[in-house]
């Protein structure tokens, strides 16, 4: 098992187009969380999946992003129309939660944006 | 909702010397809280967790941390930092067993070792 990978680990882009992240989890892991982290602060919840099956979405989440987990494997976040604001490392993590209990969340290395 | 505090945003040590670095959480119930830390570029691994009992809890790399109810807090330590240990610092809450879904962050303290 490799952990959770997330591509591509740097994305440079100007103000006004889309961009694609990508989230592998660990295999058997049935939960997918995506963060958003800005310089300085500490990683902001955006949006969690459990299986296909997307839970639970941050008022951050503004209608420009969307994220997707079709087969609940893989998960992938877009931005659209991409603005200056959104430049920040956006974190994977993956878990495998009972429904109860602990909940303990392995995060991948993450995927830093930059918006010119 | 719960949140998480940490109130130093920077701490300098010399290599050798012992390491605290606060956290105080809000939350009505008792949580479940962790610490994570992120060198540069990288993303977070998990140090060290509390859920239940023992209020003293051991992690990787040497560290510590003691659950205190009384004062909301949920201090790491560490008795002789090393240069390696100079990183980025999280303290982390979810809302306890049933409510587990949304991991609140501080916004992080930042450790510089000394030579």
């Amino acid at each position: 098992d490799t952990g959770v990978s997330q591509n591509p680990r740097h994305k440079i882009t100007k103000r006004g187009q889309n961009v694609t992240f990508r989230c592998d989890p660990i295999s058997e892991h049935n939960r997918l969380y995506w963060y958003r982290q800005t310089l300085g602060q500490g990683p902001e919840f955006l949006t969690y999946f459990q299986n296909e099956a997307q839970l639970e979405k941050s008022r951050l989440l503004s209608d420009r992003f969307s994220a997707e987990r079709p087969k609940g494997s893989f998960s992938t976040l877009e931005i659209q129309r991409t603005e200056q604001g959104d430049s920040a490392m956006y974190l994977c993590a993956s878990s495998l939660a009972t429904g109860s209990g602990a909940n303990v969340l392995t995060f991948g290395a993450g995927s830093r944006l930059t918006v010119l | 909702a719960q949140s998480v505090t940490q109130p130093d945003i920077h701490i300098t040590v010399s290599e050798g010397a012992s390491l605290e670095l606060r956290c105080n959480y809000s939350y009505g119930a008792t949580p479940y809280l962790f610490w994570y830390v992120q060198s540069p570029g990288q993303g977070l691994q998990l140090l060290l967790k509390y859920f239940s009992g023992d209020t003293l809890v051991q992690g990787i790399k040497g560290f510590e941390a003691e659950f205190k109810r009384s004062q909301s807090s949920f201090n790491l330590r560490k008795p002789s930092v090393h240069w390696s240990d100079a990183a980025e610092y999280f303290c982390a809450v979810v809302g306890g067993a049933y409510n587990n879904n949304d991991m609140r962050f501080g916004a992080g303290t930042r450790l510089t070792v000394k030579p």
